[in-house]
Parts: C-alpha cells; sequence; structure tokens
C-alpha cells in the first residue's frame, strides 16, 4: 500500500534559519501530495499541496516542490519564526484507494528565538 | 478555510462505559467525513470513513462494533467508543470533506478529542 516517510525529530532552529523537513513517499498510482500543520492545542491545518510532478505548493513562506524523480516532497522555508513552531506532517492521497489521506509519522519544530 | 469542531475535547470515563464524540462542520456542509486515531509520537491512522446517510466504511483491523459512527446529517458525524477499555485511550481526530466543487475537495481537520480510559 500506499505510505509516507518523513525525517524524525524533533528539529530544533534558531529564529532565521533555514527549514527542510524531508518527505519521501511510495505509490502505486499518481498521488497528490500535502503538508499539514499542527499548531499545540489545535487541529491539523492545510499547509499547501501539489497535485502533480514538478507542481510547487507554497504558502507563508513554506514551499514544497512534487518530485516523482524522487518520489519526495521536501518542505523548506527560508527564514522560519518562532510562530512556525509545531508539528509538520506530510500527507498523501491517491485516488486508487478513494482520496483518503495516508499521513507520515509527523516532524516536530521548535523555534528558539 | 471551513471550521470544524468536536465535542467534548478531553473526556475521561472509566473501564467498561461508552463515550460518544461529535465532529460537526460548523459552516459547510460534508458528505463524508473521516475519524482518525493518533498515538503518542505517531501519526494519524486513519478508522474509517463515513458517508451521511450511509453506512461507515472501517479500515482493517478496526473493530466496527466497538467503534460506532453514525452521520446522521451533513454537518454531524459521531463517534461511539463502546464498552472503553485503558488501551482504546488515545487521541481521536476528524475531519470533513466538502462537498463536490466546493473548497477544492479539501478535508478540514477538527482540534481532536483526547480519550483517556481508567
Amino acid at each position: 500500500g500506499d505510505s509516507v516517510t518523513q525525517m524524525e525529530g524533533p528539529v530544533t532552529l534558531s529564529e532565521e534559519a533555514f527549514l527542510t523537513i524531508n518527505c519521501t513517499y511510495t505509490a502505486t498510482g499518481y498521488p497528490s501530495l500535502f503538508w499539514y500543520v499542527q499548531y499545540p492545542g489545535e487541529g491539523l491545518q492545510l499547509l499547501l499541496k501539489a497535485t502533480k510532478a514538478d507542481d510547487k505548493g507554497s504558502n507563508k513562506g513554506f514551499e514544497a516542490t512534487y518530485r516523482k524523480e524522487t518520489t519526495s516532497f521536501h518542505l523548506e522555508k527560508g527564514s522560519v519564526q518562532v510562530s512556525d513552531s509545531a508539528v509538520y506532517f506530510c500527507a498523501l492521497s491517491d485516488m486508487e484507494y478513494g482520496n483518503k489521506l495516508v499521513f507520515g509519522a509527523g516532524t516536530i519544530l521548535r523555534v528558539k528565538s | 478555510g471551513a471550521v470544524v469542531s468536536q465535542h467534548p475535547s478531553r473526556v475521561i470515563c472509566k473501564s467498561g462505559t461508552s463515550v460518544k464524540i461529535e465532529c460537526r462542520s460548523l459552516d459547510f456542509q460534508a458528505t463524508t467525513m473521516f475519524w482518525y486515531r493518533q498515538f503518542p509520537k505517531q501519526s494519524l491512522m486513519l478508522m474509517a470513513t463515513s458517508n451521511e446517510g450511509s453506512k461507515a466504511t472501517y479500515e482493517q483491523g478496526v473493530e466496527k462494533d466497538k467503534f460506532l459512527i453514525n452521520h446522521a446529517s451533513l454537518t454531524l458525524s459521531t463517534l461511539t467508543v463502546t464498552s472503553a477499555h485503558p488501551e482504546d485511550s488515545s487521541f481521536y481526530i476528524c475531519s470533513a470533506l466538502s462537498l463536490p466543487g466546493v473548497y477544492d475537495n479539501e478535508q478540514f481537520f477538527g482540534p481532536g478529542t483526547r480519550l483517556t480510559v481508567l
């Protein structure tokens, strides 16, 4: 079945540092890829998505590019802020499985001032 | 974006009792709602897919008689954990999928319900 693997955390960075959270996937079809963010005490929110190869999703300074050749969807941000501290989940949705979301394990990001 | 609420946010119950968790889409209609379970420091695991007016579809390994799901309207789905035991203690999260053509088929997540079974 489909699966998502993302780097283990926690990731601890200083404010204004560059962020990369790696995500790779395995899928039989042509999935859509997502990054969700979960702030403390809140539900998951869609951060960005990409629906086909070479698409770049972007939002709030975060970016991720759908790389079919490396089956990856790494999340990046050029300059993190304390307010970015949260748990980040990579996920995929495959039409072959009824568009259900398959999540990675989540990566805790802690940004220090 | 759209808002999904869950109630209660936390519940503590005794072993053997049943607990009902509500999931509501507050400002949109949802033909499909999903129920997830999240263990500490682990990912979300899909338990079941709930479609308005029909029986829920459960993922492999999820006991449908233990986790009763009802999706009686386009804005409300409920998950009832029957005869709860300590191993059912977990964080339960729901999401709602908007009607086709609305919000680009995005799933909106509730804030979750922390269940502790003593």
